[in-house]
Parts: structure tokens; C-alpha cells; sequence
């Protein structure tokens, strides 16, 4: 147990809706990274937040976008959903934020995102 | 445009032999890098790490070693268990950079 938690863990959903994908982050971790594995794809960078201020961006599309919370969980929001949008949606979480050195990343079970 | 690369899907190996997991980078001003493994209905774990100013890096049976000049790095795990079935990802990144890159994964699967 990693000690990341995200809900829920499956989710299944039309073309067109929006969902909310949730992290509670490790305690003491202060950075919140989300990922996106697709079929046969490698993890793919997303977003990066620190103690409540986004840090980094990566590949995220326009029509999806976090926020982390003083209690410091993070949420991702998928809107306008297509069938490409299915995927497996990682979230991760360190004591240190991206360019400050290296630190290692813990990560949760992530969910499981269907669009029908 | 993937700047790593893990040639090799899967990989069965007989208990007890080395597996030897390959991963190549096409970005040299990567720095740092890292190897998680991954369980079904698991996130990744991470397992080892390695600097570039090192060209190997060692914890227990797992061996990590970095050839700069071909930008290739490989996790060696000897002896191979059972538990180690898995897929194992390689992630670069540059210390002062600001996200890691992974490879698509190797699932490797080691024969009692």
C-alpha cells in the first residue's frame, strides 16, 4: 500500500459527459502528479501540482484540468468526453516538487476510466 | 514522440536465471533514472534508481546499469523469483526538469 488513495476505481461513461477522478495524496507529500496510460502506452505526463499551485504541465488536452485543495487532495476533471479518453488515470505524490531535484514518486491504483 | 523506449513487451524467464530488462532514451540531457514495477490492479512501485554521473547502481538482486554514450540503460535481476513477475517500467527525467518520461513497460514472467 502506497499510501495514495484514488476514487473511484472503475468508472464507465458516455461520449460527451464529464467525470471528476479524486487523489488523497501520501501524508506529508506536498506534490500531486497525474498520469494517463492508455493501451500499450507508457505513462503519460499530465500535470503536476505543489501545495496547491500547479507546477507542470505535459501533455493534458484542453477539455481536462485539476486543481489541488488546501487539505491538499487533487482532483482531475475530464469533460467532453471521447473514446480515446479511456484509460487508466494515475495519480502520484512526493514531498518535493519537480525541479528541485529527484524524488520519488509513490503512486496510487489508479482508476479506470470507460467511455461508451 | 516517445523519448523512451522499451523495445521488448514481455519476457518469460526460468526461476533462478537473470532477467535482463532493456530501456532506451533519445534525450541526452536526461540525468536521472528510474525503474518501477507494476502488479495487475497495482500503481507502479518504484525499484531502483540510478544518477548519470554512475553507470551502475545496485540494491539486493536488482542492478541498474547506465551506458551514457548509447543511452541505454538495463535492469538486471538476479536470481529471478516468481514474485517478480510484473511489468517493469524505466522513467528519465533531468534533475532540475520538470516531468518524467516513461516507456511503455516490459511484462516479465518468471517460470517456476
Amino acid at each position: 500500500d502506497s499510501g495514495v488513495t484514488q476514487t473511484p476505481k472503475h468508472l464507465i461513461t458516455a461520449t460527451g459527459q464529464r467525470v471528476t477522478l479524486r487523489c488523497s495524496p501520501r501524508s506529508g507529500d506536498l506534490s500531486v502528479y497525474w498520469y494517463q496510460q492508455s493501451l500499450d502506452q507508457g505513462l503519460q505526463f499530465l500535470i503536476q501540482y505543489y501545495n496547491g499551485e500547479e507546477r507542470a504541465k505535459g501533455n493534458i488536452l484542453e477539455r481536462f484540468s485539476a486543481q489541488q485543495f488546501p487539505d491538499l487532495h487533487s482532483e482531475l476533471n475530464l469533460s467532453s468526453l471521447e473514446l480515446g479518453d479511456s484509460a487508466l488515470y494515475f495519480c502520484a505524490s512526493s514531498v518535493l516538487s519537480l525541479g528541485v531535484g529527484t524524488d520519488t514518486q509513490y503512486f496510487g491504483p489508479g482508476t479506470r476510466l470507460t467511455v461508451l | 514522440d516517445q523519448q523512451v523506449k522499451q523495445n521488448s513487451p514481455s519476457l518469460s524467464v526460468q526461476e533462478g536465471r537473470i532477467s535482463i530488462l532493456n530501456c532506451d532514451y533519445t534525450n541526452s540531457m536526461f540525468d536521472y533514472f528510474l525503474w518501477y514495477k507494476k502488479y495487475p490492479a497495482e500503481g507502479p512501485t518504484f525499484l531502483i534508481s540510478i544518477s548519470s554521473i554512475k553507470d551502475k547502481n545496485e540494491d539486493g538482486r536488482f542492478t541498474v546499469f547506465l551506458n551514457k554514450s548509447a543511452k541505454h540503460l538495463s535492469l538486471h535481476i538476479v536470481p529471478s523469483q516468481p514474485g517478480d513477475s510484473a511489468v517493469y517500467f524505466c522513467a528519465a527525467t533531468r534533475v532540475w526538469g520538470n516531468q518524467f518520461y516513461f516507456g511503455t513497460g516490459t511484462s516479465l514472467t518468471v517460470i517456476p
